[in-house]
């Protein structure tokens, strides 16, 4: 069974410091998605990752895939508030009865303050 | 391009009262659809998959006869919760794709749903 851990759970900046959220999954996913949610607001995807080595940046995020340490992280360059909100990471279920579906991780809330 | 309409966006009701959900892929065929139940400061937990034409695939735990999923075109499914008890309110959310494996999923708004 896919498992997806996040960490941390809770992570609050300064605007303009730099940080990483983590993603660890414990089998085989080809696929890593990350996602924004903004509060009382649906998903909104942010990157696809999809193989190891992949980077993908877009303004102050960039997300990255290490399929062998089957690890992805999604790092943060200089904060700003707008950037507050929960993330979630999620990886494609490759097999057995789970297949074709995403597990979710639990979602870090990121604050960005002055 | 690759739209997902989920209506309503909130409903409030009582204790007791069935309530239907709504989501519809607006610019694709959708083969398969999912519906997620979120609680607050939670992540999103499968409910049920459902695929066009055929009976939904409910994730253990999930009452079926609770969550009724009805998927009956390419480009709309249904959920109902019967008989709604407020333990039932949450934000339900469901998504699309495509049938192949590979393909994204591409999520609607949302319902946040409270039961009185």
């Amino acid at each position: 069974e896919l498992k997806v851990e996040q960490n941390p759970l809770f992570l609050s900046m300064q605007e303009g410091k730099n940080y990483t959220i983590y993603c660890n999954y414990s089998t085989t996913s080809d696929r890593l998605y990350w996602y924004r949610q903004d509060p009382g607001k649906s998903l909104e995807s942010l990157f696809v990752l999809l193989s190891n080595g992949a980077v993908k940046q877009e303004g102050r995020l960039m997300a990255s895939l290490d399929t062998k340490a089957r690890l992805s992280t999604l790092h943060i360059t200089a904060a700003v508030h707008d950037l507050s909100a929960t993330y979630f990471c999620a990886a494609l279920n490759a097999g057995g009865t789970s297949y074709g579906k995403l597990t979710f991780g639990q979602g870090t809330i990121l604050t960005v303050h002055p | 391009g690759a739209v997902v309409s989920q209506h309503p966006s909130w409903v409030i009701c009582k204790s007791g009262t069935s309530v239907k959900i709504e989501c519809r892929s607006l610019d694709f065929q959708a083969t398969t659809m999912f519906w997620y139940r979120q609680f607050p400061k939670q992540s999103l937990m499968l409910m049920a998959t459902s695929n066009e034409g055929s009976k939904a695939t409910y994730e253990q735990g999930v009452e079926k006869d609770k969550f009724l999923i009805n998927h009956a075109s390419l480009t709309l499914s249904t959920l109902t919760v019967t008989s709604a008890h407020p333990e039932d309110s949450s934000f339900y959310i469901c998504s699309a794709k495509l049938g192949l494996w590979a393909q994204p999923q591409h999520f609607g708004d949302g319902t946040r749903l409270s039961i009185l």
